[in-house]
């Protein structure tokens, strides 16, 4: 099984400042890497797939960057609505894997 | 407009069973491979199972593997996941994902849940 570890767990980030989400894979994934918003007591919903392609509608603050083993997600300028839990996942194998979160809290 | 729409979530005793259902709509359901997501309260998410849009190939995770198995019925845009000896651990909100293009994908498209609790 592939393990996706996300740091930091936490961060508690300004308005307008950058934030960066790493992942860390196990073992190399190609760009089978995606990244996911879930706001409270929502779905998750798709940022960015294999990497760094932003999902339709997705505002372009989001991106995402990577191979391999290690990628990070970028959100520039971060707005209030940001304010989530993050979470990477990995479909380069089964079984499928996600990793543990990021919360971004705004200060 | 995509939709998914989980039902039959509830509660239920140690060692009983459950079957979930998933109605899709505005895509062509048969050509999308599909996926259960389930998250513990408090948790994170964590795959369930997953099954090729003509239901050919499925997969699951260890931790349900043998009580847990995934259909769907093209016919009627509808997944399932039928639950079985379920126990106090698969206690969560369990999710029906569209993978993006193929099995094994990103997941493009999300219910909103179905809320499953295991407990005397």
């Amino acid at each position: 099984e592939i393990v996706l570890t996300q740091s930091p767990e936490f961060q508690s980030v300004t308005p307008k400042e950058k934030v960066t989400i790493t992942c860390r894979a196990s073992q190399s994934i190609g760009s089978s890497l995606h990244w996911y918003q879930q706001k409270p007591d929502q779905s998750p919903k798709l940022l960015i797939k294999y990497a760094s392609q932003s999902f339709s509608g997705v505002p372009s603050r989001f991106s995402g960057s990577g191979s391999g083993t290690d990628f990070t997600l970028t959100i520039n300028s971060l707005e209030p609505e940001d304010a989530a839990t993050y979470y990477c996942h990995q479909s380069s194998s089964f079984p499928l894997t996600f990793g543990g979160g990021t919360k971004v809290e705004i200060k | 407009e995509v939709q998914l729409l989980e039902s039959g979530g509830g509660l239920v005793q140690p060692g009983g069973s459950l079957r979930l259902s998933c109605a899709a709509s505005g895509f062509t359901f048969s050509s999308c491979a599909m996926s259960w997501v389930r998250q513990a309260p408090g948790k994170g998410l964590e795959w369930v199972s997953a099954i090729r849009g003509d239901g050919g190939s499925t997969y699951y995770a260890d931790s349900v593997k043998g009580r847990f198995t995934i259909s769907r019925d093209n016919s009627k845009n509808t997944l399932y996941l039928q639950m079985n000896s379920l126990r106090a651990e698969d206690t969560a909100v369990y999710y029906c994902a569209k993978e993006y293009k193929w099995l094994s994908d990103a997941f493009d498209i999300w219910g909103q849940g179905t809320m499953v609790t295991v407990s005397s």
